[in-house]
């Protein structure tokens, strides 16, 4: 699996938006961009995925740069509850596949 | 529905004791994942298990370490003799692969105190 480089922290205003980096520069054509969160003391949750199109769904947007070696993940408006790791993975979505977690962005929404 | 579920939530033990943690995953899923998270060295992926069978165990520490999945609806983590750096998290995860997103859904984990 592609290797994925985070920003290991990031500060947000409850209310506003918050864009989460992430870069997969050796990322081959065939791998998806996972995004999972982590809440403390709690199992890791699947957000969104995807391959080249930019997705959208009830928790968050997905932004992947039109040569898939950049990523973007959206939560449009913050709220305490947000507050958490956020990891961005690269992996093969067909077949029996593994999901490798790295070191994540710990994003913290403040009042 | 019911997501995965493991047990114990909490476990403390001391050093040498025979630790048995046990995962039940969300039926009809088709894969079984066990990780382990601490502080240090965040979260590893030990085991897999694909239709029941071991595919990847690279991540397994050492033979102190065993996991088995004798079903589809049960698996099972075991350290013996466990050691105080075991103590860490233990989450379990199962998802369908060859289907949608390849979603994995991850229980509420088996913290792990080993004294």
């Amino acid at each position: 699996d592609a290797k994925t480089t985070q920003p290991p922290s990031m500060d947000c205003a409850e209310g506003r938006a918050a864009n989460l980096p992430c870069n997969h520069s050796t990322i081959s054509g065939n791998e998806y961009v996972y995004w999972y969160r982590q809440i403390h003391s709690q199992g890791p949750q699947y957000i969104i995925h995807g391959l080249k199109n930019n997705e959208t769904n009830e928790m968050a947007s997905l932004i992947i740069t039109e040569d898939r070696k950049s990523s973007t993940l959206i939560l449009p408006h913050a709220t305490l509850r947000d507050t958490a790791v956020y990891y961005c993975i690269v992996r093969v979505a067909v077949g029996f596949q593994k999901l490798v977690f790295g070191t994540g962005t710990r994003l913290l929404v403040s009042p | 529905d019911a997501g995965v579920i493991q047990s114990p939530r909490h476990e403390v033990t001391e050093m040498g004791q025979e630790v048995t943690l046990r995962c039940k995953p969300i039926s009809g899923h088709n894969s079984l994942f066990w990780y382990r998270q601490t502080m240090m060295r965040g979260l590893e992926l030990l085991i897999y298990f694909n239709n029941n069978v071991p595919i990847d165990d690279s991540g397994m520490p050492e033979d102190r370490f065993s996991a088995k999945m004798p079903n589809a609806s049960f698996s099972t983590l075991k350290i013996q003799p466990s050691e105080p750096r075991d103590s860490a998290v233990y989450f379990c995860a199962s998802s369908l692969a060859g289907a949608g997103s390849g979603e994995l859904f991850f229980g509420e984990g088996s913290r792990l105190t080993v004294l």
